[in-house]
């Protein structure tokens, strides 16, 4: 599981796109947020199409192993690092997080 | 936010000592796993259980053992830690093999 950018820094009110990418077969994808106080806080999991909570949107495309997890209208409460992770043999194999730092 | 913790949330232990971490649930979900987290590596998981008695090891289980003799409670062990074994550690829980998983508060344990 591959994510880019590792790290992101943005000004409060960009657009936002977080990467990744898999290389197996799964059946479904999970998004997490990890806050700077280190508790994990699930925010989707998804096996096609795209969701939506807020300002956080989450799309898959299965064909293309690749998943993107977008943020709009940024907020430096946003800051914290995000971390996709897919379901292989009913166990989770996480990516390496994206560490995003918003700036007001 | 799904009930559950993680005990202690904090331990400074000597290498060769035995450790044990709690995790407790009050949702009632089948599953529950171990993972720990280090720079570097991300989160790998230790051990999980698909129900009571029922575990099984993750890609990185050397040194550790579990046990889980209620739904409610999942306890990772450490028989003899080593330095290696400093790291945060989670556990988190879900429905069922395939649903999504929610985390505990981690618990950071320093080997010295």
């Amino acid at each position: 599981v591959e994510q880019s950018p590792q790290n992101l820094t943005a000004q409060e009110g960009e657009f936002i796109t977080i990467n990744c990418s898999y290389s197996v077969g799964i059946s479904a994808l999970h998004w997490l947020q990890q806050h700077p106080g280190g508790g994990i806080v699930s925010l989707f999991m998804l096996s096609s199409g795209k969701k939506k909570h807020g300002r956080l949107i989450a799309t898959i495309n299965i064909q293309e192993k690749h998943s993107s997890l977008h943020i709009t209208a940024s907020h430096p409460r946003d800051s914290a690092v995000y971390i996709c992770a897919v379901f292989v043999a009913q166990k989770l194999v996480f990516g390496q997080g994206t560490r995003l730092t918003i700036n007001p | 936010d799904a009930g559950i913790t993680q005990s202690p949330r904090h331990k400074v232990t000597e290498t060769g000592t035995p450790v044990t971490l709690r995790c407790h649930q009050t949702e009632n979900h089948r599953y529950m796993y171990w993972y720990r987290q280090d720079p570097g590596h991300g989160l790998r998981l230790i051990h999980y259980s698909y129900g009571v008695k029922d575990t099984d090891k993750g890609e990185v289980s050397d040194g550790y053992s579990v046990s889980r003799s209620k739904t409610e409670d999942f306890l990772l062990t450490l028989e003899s830690a080593t330095s290696s074994q400093t790291s945060v550690y989670f556990c988190a829980i879900s429905r069922v093999g395939y649903n999504e998983q929610f985390f505990g508060p981690g618990t950071r344990l320093t080997v010295l």
